[in-house]
């Protein structure tokens, strides 16, 4: 069975500062897909990354990047330059789309 | 290219009753999943359906039922609705094999 944790319930990060947001999945799969998402207060669930675990770069996007280690069952988002937009539940998940309890981000102007 | 259709929006049901969500997936699009959001529980997962088959199921009870037709369209319905069961119930269609998943707004659901 996949399970995936998030440690974190409430992170805070000041405008325009870093954050590291924390998760942890097993698996017994050696291929699958690892996604974070975003949630707002308007409760749609938006796309932030995804990674791919036979791909050993870590992925990407923008302000948004991963810290992808296989071995040790570990994919974090960190935020770099953090915008007001920014705060919202952040979930980690994995294909099959099994979602950790999520993280709630605020950040502070 | 449309996205993820969840119907209605808003429900408010009373306890005993039964009732039944829809969610019209991607287009071209297979599989549909559908998760119970309630305050402090994160996302749970309920079932999936692959063309027309359930092919995984979460830790629900038997009141949780679900059904997808023919043109990947999928529904959902729980039965003698519990106090409970009041949540946000998400959908979420993917591409079988890339993984993604794209979700639709949800459907609040109030038990009274």
């Amino acid at each position: 069975a996949q399970t995936v944790t998030q440690s974190q319930p409430e992170m805070s990060v000041q405008e325009a500062e870093t954050v590291t947001l924390s998760c942890t999945y097993d698996t017994s799969e050696s291929d699958y897909y690892l996604f974070w998402y975003k949630q707002p207060p308007s409760r749609q669930m938006i796309l932030v990354i995804r990674q791919e675990a036979y791909k050993q770069q870590n992925a990407t996007e923008n302000r948004f990047s991963v810290n992808f280690q296989k071995a040790a069952k570990s994919f974090s988002l960190k935020i770099s330059d953090s915008q007001l937009g920014d705060a919202a539940m952040y979930f980690c998940a994995m294909w099959e789309m099994r979602f950790g309890a999520g993280t709630r981000l605020t950040v502070k102007p | 290219k449309a996205g993820v259709t969840q119907t209605p929006r808003y429900l408010i049901k009373t306890r005993g009753q039964q009732v039944t969500l829809s969610c019209s997936p991607i287009s071209g699009h297979r599989s549909v999943s559908w998760y119970q959001q309630t305050p402090g529980q994160g996302l749970q997962f309920l079932f999936e359906y692959f063309s027309e088959t359930q092919r995984n199921k979460g830790n629900f009870p038997g009141r949780f039922s679900g059904r997808q037709f023919s043109n990947s369209r999928s529904e959902m319905n729980v039965s003698t609705l519990e106090l409970g069961d009041s949540a946000l119930y998400l959908c979420a269609s993917t591409q079988q094999g890339l993984g993604e998943a794209f979700f639709g707004q949800g459907t609040r659901l109030t038990v009274v």
